[in-house]
């Protein structure tokens, strides 16, 4: 079964400070995964995914992440955080043998001014 | 423009009614899911459909059923026997069944039962 652990529920930084989000992923196949942003009542928005091309993967409003097979990892990162980017982040992770999209339980990130 | 539209946004129920959550798509997708959104859990798989009349159970599909009628319709039905349907309710498609390609969502419905 693939799963995906997302390491702290609450992040907070400064405006201008390095967003870090963490996504430890589980599967026995090669996976693919994606991390998605909710804004409040609102859906999820795909920021960006990896499948196996580049491992490193950069996505809208400034946000890339890094595959790191060896530590079975999909880091968020933005080097610059602005108050727009206050949000749920949530990383999500299938593969060929799965027909469906298994998420992490989100992290929440605070901007602060 | 293209999109999933779930409706109503908010939507109330009373102990022991059926209620029943809209989720349309105009974007030729092949693939429509059902999620439940309850804090810190995040989303939990509760049907899915891959093809018109047919649907897979997920995770947590005790107490709901979905029909798959058209390829643009994918409603999702809320039955008294939902113990505790109080959550938000997500509906998603998928251009293609295959797992490299990504979701959409629609904005959600809040369901409260009073």
């Amino acid at each position: 079964a693939q799963s995906v652990t997302q390491l702290g529920s609450h992040v907070s930084v400064s405006e201008g400070a390095l967003v870090l989000l963490r996504c430890n992923y589980s599967s026995s196949v090669p996976p693919y995964l994606f991390w998605y942003v909710q804004y409040p009542n609102q859906g999820l928005q795909l920021l960006l995914k990896y499948t196996s091309a580049a491992t490193l993967v950069k996505g809208i409003n400034g946000f890339e992440a890094e595959f790191k097979k060896s530590e079975t990892s999909f880091h968020l990162t933005k080097p610059s955080a602005h108050m727009s980017d206050a949000a749920e982040y949530f990383c999500a992770v299938s593969s060929d043998n799965n027909n469906d999209m298994r998420f992490g339980a989100g992290t929440r990130l605070t901007v602060k001014p | 423009d293209g999109g999933i539209t779930q409706s109503p946004k908010y939507l109330f129920r009373k102990e022991g009614q059926n209620v029943t959550l809209s989720c349309e798509q105009n974007l030729n997708h092949d693939a429509m899911y059902w999620y439940r959104q309850d804090p810190g859990q995040g989303l939990r798989l509760i049907y899915y459909s891959q093809i018109v009349n047919d649907f897979q159970k997920g995770d947590i599909a005790e107490g709901y059923s979905v029909s798959r009628e058209k390829k643009e319709s994918f409603p999702l039905t809320v039955t008294s026997a939902q113990k505790n349907p109080t959550a938000f309710y997500l509906c998603a498609s998928s251009l293609k069944t295959e797992a490299n390609y990504g979701y959409t969502f629609g904005s959600g419905t809040r369901l409260t039962v009073v």
